[in-house]
């Protein structure tokens, strides 16, 4: 099992552009989450996929965005890119059904923003 | 609303010494709590985690953590640190009625020296 897996590594865009981030969630599981971790800070939950759906969503502006395949396997797209933007894009992949199924988190995206 | 608050950003201990890592969170009702651990270009990794029950949890790699509601909250321990214990280190807290979301601490980084 290769667990939850992210591309790509690293990122350079330019402030204006878009980015795809790509994650492919543990097998079995059907959830997954996208976290911004800024450089000296903990992970801040972006949103929620579920079922091909976003299920609950943080505090991020709509230039966030997401999608999940019937695979399971997930986007993130950033619209507008901002300097702002530059952080590590973890995602975690679950089971539905709570904060008690344990996140299993990927290595990550590093996306600086230029 | 849930938040979390690691008041060392940085701790150094020797070799074999012990480790208390400090986390204090705020949510009404009773919580789930983790404690994760990510190393350089690394996911975080989950090393423990409770729900209800006993307030003294064990994890992986020998940590421990205890749950005291009085106080709010859930510090991480170890008893003898190795060199590969450095890493930065992440208290969350989730809750039933916000699904997966995760809310997470500032991190405290550990270094241990030789």
């Amino acid at each position: 099992d290769a667990g939850v897996t992210q591309s790509p590594t690293h990122l350079i865009k330019t402030r204006g552009q878009q980015v795809t981030l790509r994650c492919s969630p543990k097998s079995g599981h059907d959830t997954v989450s996208w976290y911004q971790q800024a450089l000296g800070q903990g992970p801040q939950f972006i949103f929620q996929y579920y079922e091909e759906e976003e299920r609950q969503r943080g505090n991020f502006p709509d230039r966030f965005s997401g999608h999940q395949f019937p695979n399971y396997s997930s986007e993130l797209n950033v619209n507008a890119l901002l300097l702002g933007d530059s952080a590590l894009y973890l995602c975690a992949s679950s089971i539905a059904g709570g904060p008690y199924n344990e996140q299993f988190f990927g290595p990550g995206t590093r996306l600086t923003v230029l | 609303a849930q938040s979390v608050t690691q008041p060392d950003i940085h701790i150094t201990v020797s070799e074999g010494a012990s480790l208390e890592l400090r986390c204090n969170y705020s949510y009404g009702a009773t919580p789930y709590l983790f404690w994760y651990v990510q190393s350089p270009g690394q996911g975080l990794q989950l090393l423990l985690k409770y729900f209800s029950g006993d307030t003294l949890v064990q994890g992986i790699k020998g940590f421990e953590a205890e749950f005291k509601r009085s106080q709010s909250s859930f510090n991480l321990r170890k008893p003898s640190v190795h060199w590969s214990d450095a890493a930065e280190y992440f208290c969350a807290v989730g809750a039933r009625e916000y699904g997966n979301k995760l809310v997470f601490g500032a991190g405290t980084i550990l270094r241990v020296k030789s």
